[in-house]
């Protein structure tokens, strides 16, 4: 159980494209919704989080108006790099919080997408 | 804001080796700690946790002990197995998840 995907697992695109990047909880219900992004060996930096049915929040240093979040459904929430460039080449992981199923709801456990390479050429 | 530091990797280890991986973390109040496993083309899965100081938190042979004096969650396993091989990041939670930069960790047979 608690299942998160991501799609797709990879991307290349021409600059000055956009790119949007799904988000799913498989088997539960996540209320809120985080997004990293990691560089080559470095740590997972927290860009923002999205409650469902709310506008996202997000951390300093990050653009809102290039880093599109929706958080439309308790299921799903999409990231959009919008007139991607070469330097937002990275590797995005989202993560979804609280398995609930009618039990007890895990405090701050967060549970992992696998990542979307994404590179702009 | 808080922060994390962990071992840099990588690191390689015969099959039955002990393994630590070093982890020492800065955070205001009391906070709660993590170590996740990142296996080749999956997510971040949590391994453990610990939520308060002297915790010690195991799972599948690993072990961490919440050392507050010393600000450390260090990662450790008696005898470590090919299919260990993965990357681990420690991690601590105030309001939100602040990681290491993980290390990679490969077992050789």
């Amino acid at each position: 159980g608690a299942v998160v995907s991501q799609h797709p697992s990879w991307v290349i695109c021409k600059s000055g494209t956009s790119v949007k990047i799904e988000c799913r909880s498989l088997d539960f219900q996540a209320t809120t919704m985080f997004w990293y992004r990691q560089f080559p060996k470095q740590s997972l930096m927290l860009m923002a989080t999205s409650n469902e049915g709310s506008k996202a929040t997000y951390e300093q240093g990050v653009e809102k108006d290039k880093f599109l979040i929706n958080h439309a459904s308790l299921t799903l929430s999409t990231l959009t790099v919008t007139s991607a460039h070469p330097e937002d080449s990275s590797f995005y992981i989202c993560s979804a919080r609280g398995p609930s199923r009618g039990g007890p709801v895990i405090r701050n456990e967060q549970f992992f997408g696998p990542g979307t390479r994404l590179t702009v050429l | 804001g808080d922060s994390v530091t962990q071992m840099e990797g990588p690191v390689t280890l015969s099959e039955e080796a002990f393994l630590t991986i070093n982890c020492t973390y800065t955070a205001t109040g009391y906070p709660s700690l993590f170590w996740y496993v990142q296996y080749p083309g999956e997510g971040l899965q949590l391994l453990l946790k610990a939520t308060k100081a002297d915790d010690k938190g195991s799972n599948k042979g690993f072990e961490a002990t919440y050392r507050k004096e010393t600000t450390s969650f260090h990662l450790e396993k008696g005898s470590v197995q090919v299919s260990d091989s993965a990357v681990y990041f420690c991690a601590v939670i105030n309001e939100k998840l602040t990681f290491g930069t993980g290390t990679r960790l490969t077992i050789i047979p």
